[in-house]
């Protein structure tokens, strides 16, 4: 089946650095890629939907200066957290369509990032 | 928007037991997704299914399109089966973003 990889799968920063993470999708073309995070216990809260060689659509509530996303080619979409502050703190996840059928999202294992 | 719900929320069961875990949604949508997350945190994609019946090793998936109902099976349960198992549809129909069940957290014990 379809592959997507993250990197890394954990990461510590300090407060008011920035942190990139990284979503492949190793064995297929992703036109589109979904960034999502989940805060202990919750479900997964969908942060911005990708599309390769466009602009990033950010949901309700998250600001797009502080979570840049870049898709830049169909393989790889990467999230960018600016000045990261503890309440960034979280399990951040992305999927990737395939683009051969509307439902066919393949998700990545997730970034645990801890910032301090 | 879809409402997704999922049951039990919480299953504890010997080892060697047949699991059963439920999902209901409320738009009618073509296809639904079960994903599994451990302790760890990673997910991993179980399962998408648009109808009937899928397997894979221990674990069937099936769905009803009509009654908007999904249950995932899991047969021969082990410990290491012990996950969050999550259900997710996308929000309306023909949409991209997924709405995720609250979870069902499963322990297998030895």
């Amino acid at each position: 089946g379809a592959v997507v990889s993250q990197h890394p799968s954990r990461v510590i920063c300090k407060s008011g650095t920035s942190v990139k993470i990284e979503c492949r999708s190793l064995d297929f073309q992703a036109t589109t890629m979904f960034w999502y995070r989940q805060f202990p216990k919750q479900s997964l809260m969908l942060m911005a939907t990708s599309n390769e060689g466009s602009k990033a659509t950010y949901e309700q509530g998250v600001e797009k200066d502080k979570f840049l996303i870049n898709h830049a080619s169909l393989t790889l979409s990467t999230l960018t957290v600016t000045s990261a502050h503890p309440e960034d703190s979280s399990f951040y996840i992305c999927s990737a369509e395939a683009g051969t059928g509307v439902y066919e999202q393949y998700f990545g294992p997730g970034t645990r990032l801890t910032v301090t | 928007k879809n409402e997704v719900e999922q049951s039990p929320q919480n299953l504890t069961a010997q080892e060697g037991e047949f699991i059963t875990i439920n999902c209901s949604y409320s738009v009618g949508i073509s296809a639904l997704h079960w994903l599994q997350q451990h302790p760890g945190g990673g997910i991993v994609s179980l399962f998408m299914l648009s109808s009937g019946k899928k397997k894979h090793g221990r674990l069937i998936a099936t769905i009803n399109i009509q009654e908007k109902h999904s249950s995932l099976h899991i047969t021969a349960s082990h410990p290491r089966d012990s996950a969050v198992y999550i259900c997710a549809t996308p929000g309306v129909q023909g949409a991209q973003k997924l709405v995720f069940g609250q979870g069902t957290r499963l322990t297998i014990n030895p």
